[in-house]
């Protein structure tokens, strides 16, 4: 079974901080997504990487920025932190085979106060 | 714009009922097509994947593909209460790894 992992399950930051989410997975996926999910708004993409050291913005990727210098593990950041990036932050993998799904870490719950 | 639309719902099925849940998309050029559960303050859980015309079952979950009508459902055979939650219908961006997402369909199975 795929395995992603994300580092933290519930984070609480101060505005202006710059915060680090991480996420690791398992299965040596070409393919690696940051989400943010909002009630009433649905999955929005903030940033995706096709591959080490590439990066593409998504549809949400003011205020953020990533880093990928390992294949397994994709980092978000929030170069500082605002009221409005509370939110639940999903990461996903999928391998390199356009067809394939996309599999998803068990989400951070963050909360910028 | 790309879209994938659902129902919101939400949608109330007795329990060992049919629920059927139904997922329009725009993207004539979309091979794959995804079904995700989602339970509240939970991740997307992948229950099905469909990339042929037709159904495709798997226990009790079956998915229903029709590319001419840019259309594809879920039913959820003897509805049972763990079966509540949302579920979200994803469909690829052409030749893109990139899935555009529906808003979700709220199911309730009522006992």
């Amino acid at each position: 079974d795929v395995k992603v992992t994300q580092s933290s399950r519930y984070l609480v930051k101060r505005t202006g901080e710059k915060v680090f989410l991480e996420c690791v997975q398992d299965m040596d996926h070409e393919n690696m997504f940051w989400y943010r999910q909002d009630p009433g708004l649905g999955l929005r993409l903030i940033y995706f990487s096709y591959d080490v050291k590439m990066k593409e913005k998504g549809d949400i990727p003011e205020g953020y920025s990533v880093s990928r210098e390992k294949k397994e593990r994709f980092s978000l950041i929030l170069e500082s932190a605002s009221t409005n990036q509370t939110s639940m932050y999903l990461c996903a993998s999928s391998s390199g085979q356009a067809q394939e799904p996309q599999h998803f870490g068990d989400g951070t719950r963050l909360s910028i106060l | 714009q790309k879209e994938v639309e659902q129902n919101s719902g939400p949608l109330s099925v007795p329990e060992g009922a049919i629920a059927s849940l139904n997922c329009t998309y725009s993207d004539r050029g979309s091979q794959s097509f995804f079904w995700y559960r989602q339970y509240s303050g939970k991740s997307p859980e992948l229950i099905m994947s469909i990339y042929s015309n037709g159904d495709k079952e798997d226990g009790r979950f079956t998915a229903q593909l029709n590319k001419a009508s840019q259309y594809v459902s879920l039913l959820i055979r003897d509805s049972q209460p763990s079966d509540s939650a949302t579920y979200l219908c994803a469909v690829n961006e052409g030749s893109n790894y990139q899935l555009i997402w529906g808003a979700g369909t709220k199911l309730i199975i009522k006992p």
